[in-house]
């Protein structure tokens, strides 16, 4: 059974780092298009980051120099690290698999970041 | 960059057949994707490549996409599909996922 847990949530002030974590089981995040969606309180879904399964990653506009993507393929794990927090950046953070062209067919549970002072 | 757009709400009596807009430059030759979001859970992936469903998922869900405008129909609407719907594509130009706003279904 695909399951993805994400940890490393919480509060930050504007301007902290965070890094999210993605725990991936019944399939390998190596194998596969690893992503990152953002849902911010009341609003849409918003793309954040993919990495693919040879490496290579993007980013959204909104996140362009501040957020990075990465994975750990002995520990299964994707994470995001998030740098030059602002306020806007709050929201659930979703980790999820992604197939050719992008589609996302299996979701974690979201992870809230709330950027506060 | 891209933009998809949405009806922010539909309202639909159970039995009846719900029909959620997706309005996009050309994006009849887009591969669109669907996801459902009920109330304090994560999406789940409904219609995918326009009208291919994902085992699980109920043949009451169906999708087009023609010419600006994508659809994701729903048939014989049930008080259980009561949830947000967003469109998804992937702007091979731009190198990003775009979503639509999202639409929120009412059953009556």
């Amino acid at each position: 059974e695909v399951q993805l847990v994400e940890t490393g949530g919480g509060l930050i002030r504007p301007g902290g780092s965070l890094r999210l974590s993605c725990a991936a089981s019944g399939f390998t995040v190596s194998s596969n298009y690893m992503a990152w969606v953002r849902q911010a309180p009341g609003k849409g879904l918003e793309w954040v980051s993919v990495i693919y399964s040879g490496g290579g990653s993007y980013d959204a506009g909104s996140v362009k120099g501040r957020f990075s993507i990465s994975r750990d393929i002995s520990k299964n794990t994707v994470y995001l690290q998030m740098n030059s927090l602002r306020a806007e950046d709050t929201a659930r953070y979703y980790c999820a698999r992604a197939l050719g062209q992008l589609l996302f067919d299996s979701w974690g549970q979201g992870i809230l970041v709330t950027v506060s002072s | 960059s891209y933009v998809l757009t949405q009806p922010p709400s539909l309202s639909v009596a159970p039995g009846r057949t719900a029909s959620i807009t997706c309005g996009g430059n050309k994006i009849g030759s887009e591969n669109v994707h669907w996801y459902q979001q009920k109330p304090g859970q994560a999406p789940v992936l409904v219609v995918y490549y326009n009208n291919d469903r994902p085992s699980g998922i109920p043949e009451r869900f169906s999708g087009s996409n023609s010419g600006n405008t994508a659809t994701l129909t729903i048939s014989r609407v049930e008080v259980g599909d009561e949830a947000d719907y967003f469109c998804q594509v992937w702007d091979s130009r731009g190198a990003h996922v775009v979503f639509g706003g999202g639409t929120k279904l009412t059953v009556l």
